[in-house]
């Protein structure tokens, strides 16, 4: 079946260590994100992609970085520079252009919930 | 990408019409609005979008106003399941840039 994949859903870390957290999606699409969320919060920008090879800032990006070297995968470094990273990450992938035969919809992945020991 | 406001909470009985509004004043023509839902600890699902006519599909109605400023997600007969964070967002055609999401609702359903 055709979705979103994050790895792991649970993951620990010690201060000081980076951490990647995995995002994949088999439906061709051409955008992926990441977004945080905090407890009893809404979702905050991470990073973006709309091509490969090619990601942009979002509102939080201090403390993280991407890459895009293929059109499937988008992972995540949390690195120790993030100051309080114990959250729920969840990655997000898009269709470019919306109406042809599609609704433009964001697919989200189940979630990763980092926590730093 | 536009700006949405949504009130934090709601609450909604079981059975009745849960309508939830959606500030987004700063929209521009070619800017959809999305609605999306987050049951506790989930990744937010789709619901339903629009551009400017009125829509309806087997989860929810939305409405928008003719200014397209503003919209309400309508569940017509809410059940406890429909407990959730209900986020509406604004994304262009051929859109695929910053896609901000607010604080949303948190719907409260009971019995």
């Amino acid at each position: 079946d055709g979705g979103i994949t994050q790895s792991p859903k649970y993951l620990f870390r010690k201060e000081g260590q980076n951490v990647t957290l995995s995002c994949e999606q088999n439906l061709n699409h051409d955008a992926m994100y990441w977004y945080r969320q905090d407890p009893g919060q809404g979702l905050r920008l991470i990073y973006y992609s709309q091509i490969v090879n090619d990601f942009q800032k979002g509102d939080i990006a201090e403390g993280y970085s991407v890459s895009r070297e293929k059109k499937e995968s988008f992972p995540l470094t949390v690195t120790s520079a993030q100051k309080n990273p114990t959250a729920f990450y969840l990655c997000a992938s898009s269709i470019g252009v919306i109406g042809q035969g599609n609704t433009g919809e964001l697919f989200f992945g189940e979630g990763s919930r980092l926590t730093v020991l | 990408d536009a700006k949405t406001t949504q009130p934090p909470s709601m609450d909604c009985a079981e059975g009745r019409a849960a309508n939830l509004p959606c500030n987004h004043s700063t929209i521009s023509g070619n800017e959809y609005v999305y609605w999306y839902r987050q049951i506790h600890s989930q990744g937010p699902q789709y619901i339903i979008h629009g551009l400017k006519n009125n829509e309806t599909n087997e989860m929810a109605s939305l409405i928008i106003t003719e200014d397209r400023k503003s919209s309400t997600l309508i569940l017509p007969h809410a059940t406890l399941r429909d407990t959730a964070v209900y986020y509406c967002i604004v994304r262009g055609w051929g859109n695929t840039g910053k896609l901000i999401f607010g604080q949303g609702t948190t719907l409260q359903v009971k019995p």
